[in-house]
Order: structure tokens, then C-alpha cells, then sequence
């Protein structure tokens, strides 16, 4: 299958500073991109959609200006987390998929803000 | 509004059982319908997938999935059970109406006794 690629895999920061996060597709072009947020033991909660030079398209109750979704290009989004709080520290995964395709998901980015 | 539930949130098996887990979808157009795996430490993995055609649907590690259209379900079978299988097993469904975005059951906790 596709590979999709997140990076950094793990990150550690500081409450009150910005994190980034990088969602690569690496051998198709995601037309589309969506952002999940898992818990602990819990399901994935999708939080955002991109399509390739839009807007994102937030799920209710997900904060658009804490959680900046940018997706400039077929192969790459990026999520960044603003002015990070401990209750933020989840595990976030993204997935790309093309018009006909199931979506590809990414190995995922464990956030730990302390 | 698509919604995915998973009847089972905790299963304990011996080796060899069987293995039915159920996945019901509220959404009446066409959509498509996923398995993942997602084992202890590691990220999603597909299982298995239902596009169109035959129903009943094979996968990888010798699971299988029928489609009922009529009972809007996507049960996840297999006939005999590895310690090795013993992982959290999503159900998954996305539609073209709604933007093909993946909605993600709650999870089905599988643990195999040896």
C-alpha cells in the first residue's frame, strides 16, 4: 500500500510554546488529507480535512485557531499545535488518501506537553 | 450523520476460538468499510476492506469481513485465534457524501489467552 510518513514520531514541549507536526505522503499524491486525535485507550476522533490548497474543514468542537492545519501541497500537511497546554499531549495521526483510494494512515506523533 | 458502532468494547479469548467481532454503520448511501489493527505500541494497520463486489471479504492474517447491506453491518471474523492476534480492532466507514471522511467505531480491545 501508499506510505504515508509523520514526523517528528515523538515530541516533548513546553506549555505555552507551538508545536508543528509534518504529514508526508510519499509515493501518491493525497489530494486529501485528514488530522486524528487518539487518547489513551480511546478511538480516533477526527478533527480536521484538507484538500490541497484550501481551507481546512474542522469537526465541531475542534479549535481551527488552536490546531493550524496547512495543506500546500499534494504531499505534505502539516498540524501545528499553538500555544500547546498539557491537556493537549494525545496521540495525533494523519492519513491521505486520492479520489479512489482508501486512506493511508501514518505511523503517528505522541505529543507530551509538560 | 455517519456513526460506526463496535458491540464489543473487551473480548477475552483462548487459543484457537473463534473470533466474531461485530460493526454496525448508520448511514444509508454507498460507503466503504474497514478493519484496522492497531497492536500494543504500534499504528493502524488495515486489515481488510469492502469497495464493492463480493461481500464477504478476505484479509490479511487469515481475517475475513461479510457486508449485510440490509443490517447495515460489517462483522470481522476468524476461525481460530493467535496469542499473536491479541490487539485493539477498529471498524471503519467512509462515504463519498461525506467528503470520504474516515469515521472510526470506538474499538474492540482483543486479548488472546495462551
Amino acid at each position: 500500500g501508499a506510505v504515508v510518513s509523520q514526523h517528528p514520531s515523538w515530541v516533548i514541549c513546553k506549555s505555552g510554546t507551538s508545536v508543528k507536526i509534518e504529514c508526508r505522503s510519499l509515493d501518491f499524491q493525497a489530494t486529501t488529507m485528514f488530522w486524528y486525535r487518539q487518547f489513551p485507550k480511546q478511538s480516533l476522533m477526527l478533527m480536521a480535512t484538507s484538500n490541497e490548497g484550501s481551507k481546512a474543514t474542522y469537526e465541531q468542537g475542534v479549535e481551527k485557531d488552536k490546531f493550524l492545519i496547512n495543506h500546500a501541497s499534494l504531499t505534505l500537511s502539516t498540524l501545528t499545535v499553538t500555544s500547546a497546554h498539557p491537556e493537549d499531549s494525545s496521540f495525533y495521526i494523519c492519513s491521505g488518501r486520492t479520489e479512489n483510494t482508501e486512506a493511508f494512515f501514518g505511523q503517528g506523533t505522541r505529543l507530551t506537553v509538560v | 450523520a455517519q456513526s460506526v458502532s463496535q458491540h464489543n468494547h473487551h473480548v477475552i479469548l483462548s487459543e484457537a476460538a473463534s473470533l466474531e467481532l461485530g460493526c454496525n454503520y448508520s448511514y444509508g448511501g454507498t460507503v466503504n468499510l474497514f478493519w484496522y489493527v492497531q497492536y500494543p505500541g504500534q499504528h493502524l494497520q488495515l486489515l481488510l476492506k469492502y469497495f464493492s463486489g463480493d461481500p464477504l471479504v478476505k484479509g490479511i492474517k487469515g481475517f475475513e469481513a461479510e457486508f449485510i447491506k440490509s443490517k447495515f453491518s460489517f462483522n470481522l471474523r476468524k476461525p481460530s485465534v493467535q496469542w499473536s492476534d491479541t490487539a485493539e480492532y477498529f471498524c471503519a466507514v467512509n462515504a463519498r457524501t461525506g467528503g470520504f471522511k474516515t469515521i472510526f467505531g470506538a474499538g474492540t480491545r482483543l486479548f488472546v489467552k495462551a
